[in-house]
């Protein structure tokens, strides 16, 4: 089936510095990603919606200049958090969605990444 | 106002009874209907998905549908422990997105 890998699983970092994260389809061409952030004991919120080649599209409330998001190709796609600060500590899962209707209608998954920025 | 609404929980059933959970939806538009589980720190799993009114069983699990009222249920047969976590609602509309319900934790107490 489907999959995406997310790299890193988790990672802590300094207030003030940036952190990538990067989301790779690993069988499939991710035409769409989905950017997502969760905070404890709360949903999924939708951060951002990139498709390949094009600029990402940004929820309301969503800093464009300090969330980046790259989806330079049809399998990778990448997030960076820039200046984190410790309000920026969450939990980031994309999501690829390819131009396939699959059994899920295409939304794969990454395993999230764990950002603690101290 | 929310998109996608669900009792928060804590849902809590004995071993082996049947977990029933709620979803309800505002835009009438929506046309794919998705349940995922979420176990703590985890990523959500997909469980089940539901395009048309009616009933849809795989296993212990039967998603329900109903448009009209726009709402939308997961039952969960035969609860395990296993079960226990986060169930997330997901409702897809032409927009190409998925909207997250809040989620209702489940605990199946042996």
């Amino acid at each position: 089936g489907a999959v995406v890998s997310q790299h890193p699983s988790w990672v802590i970092c300094k207030s003030g510095t940036s952190v990538k994260i990067e989301c790779r389809s690993l069988d499939f061409q991710a035409t769409t990603m989905f950017w997502y952030r969760q905070f404890p004991k709360q949903s999924l919120m939708l951060m951002a919606t990139s498709n390949e080649g094009s600029k990402a599209t940004y929820e309301q409330g969503v800093e464009k200049d300090k969330f980046l998001i790259n989806h330079a190709s049809l399998t990778l796609s990448t997030l960076t958090v820039t200046s984190a600060h410790p309000e920026d500590s969450s939990f980031y899962i994309c999501s690829a969605r390819s131009g396939r209707v699959t059994p899920n209608y295409g939304y794969t998954f990454g395993s999230g990444t764990r950002l603690t920025v101290v | 106002q929310k998109e996608v609404e669900q009792n928060s929980g804590p849902l809590s059933v004995p071993e082996g009874a049947i977990a029933s959970l709620n979803c309800t939806y505002s835009d009438r538009g929506s046309q794919s209907f998705f349940w995922y589980r979420q176990y703590s720190g985890k990523s959500p799993e997909l469980i089940m998905s539901i395009y048309s009114n009616g009933d849809k069983e795989d296993g212990r699990f039967t998603a329900q549908l109903n448009k009209a009222s726009q709402y939308v249920s997961l039952l969960i047969r035969d609860s395990q422990p296993s079960d226990s976590a986060t169930y997330l609602c997901a409702v897809n509309n032409a927009g190409n997105m998925l909207t997250f319900g809040g989620g209702t934790r489940l605990m199946v107490k042996p």
